[in-house]
């Protein structure tokens, strides 16, 4: 079994600020965990993977995440948040047992004030 | 190139009426995902095809439910006798391989709504 928290539906920042989306997972085998993001209207975009090579893991746009099993935690941040970062987004975990099936959390929505 | 691409893009459904939905993969991928997303939710899984086999079907909801993708490519998710609570979005994504690892592209969703 499977399962994902994300810990805030909403969070707002500055532009500039700092962005943190937290994201906990639960599973009974080692895990692959992805964050999506979605903008209106779109279906979801991969922003970046953890498949068990490294832990700190870059994505697009400036993100990144590290995988901490201590924590079965994989939480999301970017340095500087641009207004175009305003959106939903959506942890995701598939155990390696299945065929890509993947649980995903309730989202974040991310807000950027300027 | 063309990404995975649904239609109708909104669909609107007197209760009782069957609805099916569609969705176009990416050329030459295996896998096809069908998930639902709720209004405020994260997309559910409903069902998995590699090639034209439905591998795993647990995540529909009743039998009203049913997907099909008969020659490998196009797949369709058919609901009968829809419900109120059958309303969200219908996500299709496709991945070029098998495996857990890869990346699932998504195509924009279908909008249900049953009035």
């Amino acid at each position: 079994a499977q399962s994902v928290t994300q810990l805030g539906s909403h969070v707002s920042v500055s532009e500039g600020a700092l962005v943190l989306l937290r994201c906990n997972y639960s599973s009974s085998v080692p895990p692959y965990l992805f964050w999506y993001v979605q903008y209106p209207n779109q279906g979801l975009q991969l922003l970046l993977k953890y498949t068990s090579a490294a832990t700190l893991v870059k994505g697009i746009n400036g993100f990144e995440a590290e995988f901490k099993k201590s924590e079965t935690s994989f939480h999301l941040t970017k340095p500087s948040a641009h207004m175009s970062d305003a959106a939903e987004y959506f942890c995701a975990v598939t155990a390696n047992t299945n065929a890509g099936k993947s649980t995903f959390g309730d989202g974040t929505t991310l807000t950027v004030k300027p | 190139g063309a990404g995975v691409s649904q239609s109708p893009r909104y669909k609107v459904a007197k209760r009782g009426q069957d609805v099916a939905l569609r969705c176009d993969p990416i050329s030459g991928h295996v896998s096809l995902f069908w998930y639902q997303q709720a209004l405020g939710q994260g997309p559910e899984f409903l069902t998995y095809f590699q090639n034209e086999a439905q591998l795993d079907k647990s995540g529909l909801p009743s039998d009203r439910f049913f997907a099909e993708r008969p020659e490998g490519s196009v797949s369709t998710l058919k609901i009968q006798r829809t419900q109120q609570e059958d309303s969200a979005v219908y996500l299709c994504a496709s991945s070029l391989e098998v495996g857990t690892g890869n990346e699932q592209f998504f195509g924009p969703g279908t909008r249900l709504t049953v009035l």
